[in-house]
């Protein structure tokens, strides 16, 4: 059984359309995340919802957005599609640990979003 | 600020012998500290953690990692590398988010290659 799926594994597109990234955990966690990995690996944090609230929102364009419709999906929605966005771009999930507000338990990582932007 | 270095962008050893990837990190309270492994192609995957508790901690496929609080480090080891430890690895530190939550912010990996 897959834990973290994503979907479509490899998407490539023209500059300016705009597409979505599909994500689903089935491991009952209450928070998930969107990674950005460029092509020199650095992983850096997109965003992050808990119970399908936003926790964090680092400095994305808005172009990005992400949708969470339930706690097993965290969807991202990227408009206006730029070469820059081309990347590997990681969901992942974890259980917070309750009251803390910190990722202190494993991250579950799916298996990658390959986006390459023509 | 804090913030997480990896020292080595790419290693190299041979089977057998013993693997050390180095790590510093720099926080003004306490952090979780992490060892990620990317296997090409693949997702992350945990090898171990630091929350506190003993600071030598162990991890899967025979790694370790000890938190030097003096030192600022926690390096990750392992005794003999085999060939299927080839991957990417990632020192990750928990930072405060501007929401004020806790986030993981990975250092820029390192390349570990097993020689035959």
């Amino acid at each position: 059984d897959t834990a973290v799926s994503q979907t479509p594994k490899y998407l490539v597109t023209q500059m300016g359309n705009d597409k979505s990234i599909k994500c689903e955990q089935n491991l009952g966690h209450d928070t998930m995340y969107w990674y950005k990995q460029d092509s020199k690996k650095f992983l850096k944090i997109m965003f992050s919802y808990n119970n399908k609230e936003l926790i964090i929102n680092e400095t994305v364009p808005n172009r990005f957005s992400p949708k969470s419709p339930d706690k097993a999906h965290l969807n991202l929605h990227i408009n206006s599609l730029e070469l820059g966005d081309s990347a590997v771009y990681f969901c992942a999930s974890s259980q917070e640990v309750s009251g803390t507000g910190g990722p202190y338990n494993e991250q579950f990582f799916g298996p990658g979003t390959r986006l390459t932007v023509l | 600020a804090q913030s997480v270095t990896q020292l080595d962008s790419h290693v190299s050893v041979s089977e057998g012998t013993p693997v050390l990837l180095r790590c510093n990190y720099s926080s003004s309270y306490s952090p979780s500290l992490f060892w990620y492994v990317q296997h090409p192609n693949k997702g992350l995957q945990l090898l171990l953690k630091y929350t506190s508790a003993a600071t030598l901690v162990k991890g899967i496929n025979g790694f370790e990692a000890e938190f030097k609080k003096s030192e600022t480090s926690f390096h990750l080891t392992k005794p003999s590398a085999h060939m299927s430890d080839a991957a990417e690895y990632f020192c990750v530190v928990t930072i405060i988010s501007n929401f004020g939550n806790e986030k993981l912010t990975f250092g820029t990996g390192t390349r570990l290659t097993i020689i035959p």
